[in-house]
């Protein structure tokens, strides 16, 4: 069965950092791209970013670039999310998600970043 | 960047009832090299995360009742449910993964009349 579990999330003031964690089991994480998408309370789906097998390729949406660094563990099967210079704006609960190449198959319950003074 | 918009933003449907959801997007989504159209439709129920139902615009997740189907092709697609059964009110999203920045329509809410 697949699991991706979110750690890391939490209340952090407005310019300051969080570090979010995917542990996935399940399948073979090494072979699967992987993505992040975000939820504010209350409203739709945004994609973040996703990254390829090996790191090669990285994408992220157009608000979060220089902020936000996507990465991977594959010998620990471990997604990370390092956020940087946060902002009001990136309250939201975040999900991993997995899959092959831009399409993802399967989600992670999620954890929730409040971003607060 | 590929623009998604759903309609409509809500829909009552009564049980057993068909329910009838569309999705547009700004530019094609189907590939020329594999004849495939880059869309896929997520269900999220309230207080659970997303959940892949139908993916290739038409191609239903392995465990996905057969009532959900899904059509269309290039800009134009369409997500059915045949006869609504309570368990599928849920927010239901299009989701293009045809190029990045990979981007979701607004949901559509689907409700029990």
């Amino acid at each position: 069965e697949v699991q991706l579990v979110e750690s890391g999330g939490g209340l952090v003031q407005p310019g300051g950092s969080l570090r979010l964690s995917c542990a996935a089991s399940g399948f073979t994480f090494s072979s699967s791209w992987m993505t992040w998408v975000r939820q504010a309370p209350g409203k739709g789906l945004e994609w973040v970013a996703n990254i390829k097998q090996d790191g090669s390729e990285i994408y992220y949406v157009d608000s979060v670039k220089g902020r936000f660094t996507i990465s991977r563990d594959n010998a620990k099967n471990s997604l990370f999310l390092q956020m940087n210079n946060l902002r009001a704006e990136d309250t939201a609960v975040y999900y991993c998600a997995s899959g092959g190449g831009f399409l993802f198959h399967y989600w992670g319950q999620g954890t929730l970043v409040t971003v607060s003074s | 960047d590929i623009v998604m918009t759903q309609s409509p933003d809500s829909l009552a449907v009564s049980l057993g009832e068909r329910a009838t959801i569309n999705c547009k997007s700004s530019q094609s989504v189907l590939s020329s090299s594999n004849n495939k159209n880059f869309l896929v439709w997520h269900q999220q129920k309230p207080g659970q995360p997303p959940k892949v139902l139908i993916y290739w615009a038409s191609t239903r997740e392995s465990g996905v009742p057969d009532r959900f189907s899904g059509s269309g092709s290039g800009t134009d697609f369409t997500l059915t449910i045949s006869s609504l059964q309570a368990e599928d009110v849920a927010v239901y999203y299009c989701q293009q993964y045809y190029s990045a920045p990979l981007t979701f329509g607004q949901g559509t809410k689907v409700e029990i009349k």
